[in-house]
């Protein structure tokens, strides 16, 4: 089935450092959703992107949607301890379950 | 948003025996639900699709009679873990799709295995 490479799996930062995850896929996605699980703690969904190219921000999160549609990223400026968790991209097709990426796990160091 | 609810949120049993895990779509008529497990460090593997009113869609390599699931209407699926190994120790977490495309999870349920 469709799988979403993410990279990087971990991601060590000073408070204040920006941060960047990318999620890659070989084919074209019809969408892709973005989720944050806080430790020991449920996926909570972010966004989802469908248009080509589209951008999307969140305060200090900025989402992007590749032109191609087989790539995107979520950038956060300025990162906070409040950041901290794994941030997984997903893909659904209608009502299909979401094929999730591996994560990123994202640390804070303040 | 659609709320779902997973109980328990721990438990610890006893080599050998069941658990059933809970799933409830609290604000949502859910034909289907997904079950996923989560490994420490790792990403949500989906486990199976659970229908309401038929029988569930497991992904390959999941042991359907080990891994019971019960979609007995449109507010409940129910996971059971029989004959519990510690390798069963897991993460399981449920959801739900709203609107086709956004999924809401239950709190997820921690199960260690003895």
């Amino acid at each position: 089935g469709q799988q979403v490479m993410q990279i990087p799996q971990y991601q060590h930062v000073q408070e204040g450092e920006d941060f960047t995850t990318y999620c890659n896929s070989s084919t074209t996605l019809s969408n892709i959703q973005w989720y944050k699980q806080r430790p020991g703690g449920h996926p909570v969904f972010l966004i989802q992107l469908v248009k080509s190219g589209e951008v999307k921000k969140q305060k200090r999160l900025t989402f992007q949607f590749g032109e191609a549609k087989k790539n995107s990223s979520l950038h956060i400026t300025a990162t906070q301890t409040t950041d901290v968790g794994t941030y997984f991209c997903a893909e659904s097709s209608g009502n299909t379950p979401l094929v999730f990426g591996k994560g990123t796990r994202l640390s804070v160091i303040a | 948003g659609a709320v779902v609810s997973q109980h328990p949120s721990w438990v610890i049993c006893k080599s050998g025996t069941s658990v059933k895990i809970e799933c409830r779509s609290l604000d949502f008529q859910a034909t289907t639900m997904f079950w996923y497990r989560q490994f420490p460090k790792q990403s949500l593997m989906l486990m199976a699709t659970s229908n309401e009113g038929s029988k569930a869609t497991y992904e390959q390599g999941v042991e359907k009679d080990k891994f019971l699931i019960n979609h007995a209407s449109l507010t409940l699926s129910t996971l059971t873990v029989t004959s519990a190994h510690p390798e069963d120790s897991s993460f399981y977490i449920c959801s739900v799709l709203k609107w086709r495309t956004e999924a809401f999870f239950g709190q997820g349920t921690r199960l260690t295995v003895v």
